[in-house]
């Protein structure tokens, strides 16, 4: 199985601060990742998908890159609703694994 | 709408059986492979299986902690994907979510109680 390893995985920020999230494969899934992002009581929600891809109504506060093994979500400005837990999946391989996970809290 | 709506969270006693369901609307769903994930405090999200389209050939794949006690299935007609659950154990306990398999569409969950 795949075991992506996410960074950190407690941040705190304030609001307006650039975040970064780093996501990191066991071996190489191409670009199919999928960054996710979930607040308490609900379900996960799809940011971006293929690694870089922007999911349709999401802010473009929020970008992905990377490949490979080694993929990064930023949050060029955050804002009050962006405090949440940010997940890395891949969907390169069966089984789809996810990341540990990195809770986004106030500083 | 797009959207995916699960039912069938319960609380069971170890050993019991559940069905979950989860009805789909807004999108083309005999052609989406679809999926379950759950998640639990302790252990994060984790992919419990997927079925892929009828189109596609309809394969089914199981993580391995389910296999053997789970099965995936799906019914175009009514535009519904379901999980029986058999042999539960406590460890089973958590939300679970259907989802394309593309992770673009998530339900709102629903919860599994496995305890005596």
């Amino acid at each position: 199985d795949i075991q992506l390893t996410q960074s950190p995985s407690f941040l705190s920020a304030s609001v307006g601060d650039r975040v970064t999230i780093t996501c990191r494969a066991s071996q190489g899934v191409g670009s199919f990742l999928v960054w996710l992002q979930q607040k308490p009581g609900k379900a996960p929600k799809v940011l971006i998908y293929t690694a870089s891809t922007l999911q349709s109504g999401v802010p473009s506060r929020f970008s992905g890159s990377g490949s490979g093994t080694e993929f990064t979500l930023t949050i060029s400005s955050l804002q009050p609703e962006d405090f949440a837990t940010y997940y890395c999946q891949q969907v390169h391989d069966y089984p789809r694994t996810f990341g540990g996970g990195t809770k986004v809290d106030v500083k | 709408e797009v959207q995916l709506v699960e039912s069938g969270g319960d609380l069971v006693k170890p050993g019991g059986s559940l069905r979950l369901s989860c009805a789909a609307s807004g999108f083309s769903y005999s052609n989406a492979w679809m999926t379950w994930v759950r998640q639990t405090p302790g252990k994060g999200l984790e992919w419990v299986g997927r079925i892929e389209s009828f189109i596609s050939g309809g394969t089914i794949d199981y993580a391995a902690p389910v296999k053997g006690r789970f099965t995936i299935s799906r019914d175009d007609s009514k535009t519904t994907l379901y999980l029986q659950m058999n042999s539960l154990k406590t460890e089973d306990s958590a939300v679970y979510y259907c989802t394309t398999d593309d992770s673009k569409i998530w339900g709102q969950g629903t919860l599994v109680t496995v305890s005596s």
